[in-house]
């Protein structure tokens, strides 16, 4: 029972160098998102996807892009990476239907920009 | 605009002390979505409780308890007879009912149980 899997669980970059954390689940949730943790704010949204085809802004987006590419998988690509992204992403996946479903989320990537 | 606030940055207590995490919100809407996750030392984000705007009724589930009061926009959550394996930062989480894909978080509160 997998739930949602993010790669890669650490990454390292250089300033201006770019990668894509990869994010796939398996409970045929529709909606999908990207977030990231830092200390003493919280998760901020970055985006999310609503469903396949769909993706959308949240309350962070500069500076990432996404890519729902099926209904299972949902990336986010930085690239030019910055000191300033340097956080933790998770993404998550829920079901949202006539009323709102919980989150399900991965386990992390912990991402530092030197 | 949406907004969580958890003002407690953190709290310490001693193994079975009781211990009550505050959640205060804002929202326009009429119906929403509030929720609490639990993050372990471990970093995984792990749901508790889901709480629809209907529903004012106290919930109980073991050791913990949650208490929504719609007059005082407030969802707060107390552990009974904590343990150390309690100890994790825990966020509240609002949705929003126009786009029930936004989800607001607050900033959490670390809770230390000390044996």
């Amino acid at each position: 029972n997998a739930g949602v899997t993010q790669t890669p669980k650490f990454q390292v970059l250089k300033t201006g160098q770019s990668m894509t954390l990869q994010c796939a689940q398996d409970m045929n949730h529709n909606s999908m998102y990207w977030y990231r943790q830092d200390p003493g704010m919280g998760l901020r949204l970055i985006y999310y996807s609503a469903s396949e085809g769909t993706t959308d802004k949240g309350e962070v987006p500069n500076g990432y892009n996404v890519s729902r590419l099926n209904k299972r998988e949902f990336s986010l690509r930085l690239e030019s990476a910055a000191p300033s992204q340097t956080s933790v992403y998770f993404c998550a996946s829920s079901f949202q239907g006539y009323d709102t479903g919980e989150l399900f989320f991965g386990e992390g990537s912990r991402l530092t920009v030197l | 605009a949406q907004k969580v606030t958890q003002a407690q940055t953190e709290i310490s207590v001693v193994e079975k002390e009781d211990v009550t995490l505050d959640c205060v919100y804002e929202t326009r809407d009429t119906t929403y979505y509030l929720f609490w996750y639990k993050q372990p030392p471990s970093g995984e984000l792990v749901f508790l409780i889901r709480r629809n705007s209907f529903d004012e009724q106290n919930e109980i589930s073991g050791r913990y308890s949650w208490n929504f009061q719609k007059s005082t926009s407030s969802f707060n959550f107390t552990i009974t007879a904590s343990q150390v394996v309690d100890s994790a930062v825990y966020f509240c989480a609002l949705s929003d009912t126009y786009n029930f894909n936004k989800f607001y978080f607050g900033s959490g509160t670390k809770l230390n149980v000390k044996p």
